[in-house]
């Protein structure tokens, strides 16, 4: 049981290239969520997915796109990275158990210059 | 106002020492609050799960809800050198969608010094 799992581990682009992170949990919950953490700002919601098929913005959703691909898998995507999105990436998942109870995966970090 | 204030700190202490870790919050439909415990380089592991108001006890940690108050705070007895961390505490609303969206406190930092 490995959870929340993220690829990659450590990404840097350059200033317009794009790019998809990777999320996948193996314990058939629901719900599924992408946040950013930096420096001063704690963790913001870009996108969640409360169940498969849908999807809905956070708090920072400008600049990111999502696709929720089966009920385990969230990818989020970076179409024209630009240096304000350099930020560690977390994707989060929760079920049916206590409500707003969210399991973590590892994070990406990820450097745009 | 944010919607949640938590301290930054950093907060350092001796080992052994008992630590208060504090978030105030605005919004009153908070209903479920938790607090996380954050490694260097990793993500969030859930610490501590509270309902309602009142003390809710695991081993070496304490959460305590006052909603009158709307304050919650985590206690850590006999802090140990493996405490040190980042505690981010994080509340949720009661929702009807099937998922509820967390708000985070911005995190304390914690050193607990042998």
């Amino acid at each position: 049981n490995a959870g929340v799992t993220q690829t990659p581990k450590f990404q840097v682009l350059k200033t317009g290239q794009s790019m998809t992170l990777q999320c996948a949990q193996d314990m058939n919950h629901n719900s599924m969520y992408w946040y950013r953490q930096d420096p001063g700002m704690g963790l913001r919601l870009i996108y969640y997915s409360a169940s498969e098929g849908t999807t809905d913005k956070g708090e920072v959703p400008n600049g990111y796109n999502v696709s929720r691909l089966n009920k385990r898998e969230f990818s989020l995507r970076l179409e024209s990275a630009a240096p304000s999105q350099t930020s560690v990436y977390f994707c989060a998942s929760s079920g049916s158990g206590r409500a707003g109870e969210q399991y973590f995966g590892p994070g990406t970090r990820l450097t745009v210059t | 106002q944010k919607e949640v204030e938590q301290d930054p700190g950093p907060l350092s202490v001796p080992e052994g020492a008992i630590v208060s870790l504090n978030c105030t919050y605005s919004n009153s439909a908070f209903q479920y609050f938790m607090w996380y415990r954050q490694y260097s380089r990793k993500g969030p592991e859930l610490l501590m799960y509270t309902y309602s108001s009142g003390n809710k006890e695991d081993g070496r940690f304490t959460a305590q809800v006052d909603k009158s108050s709307k304050y919650i705070s985590l206690f850590i007895r006999d802090s140990q050198p493996s405490d040190s961390a980042t505690y981010l505490c994080a509340m949720s609303a009661r929702s009807g969608a099937g998922s509820y969206q967390l708000t985070f406190g911005k995190g304390t930092k914690l050193s607990v010094i042998p």
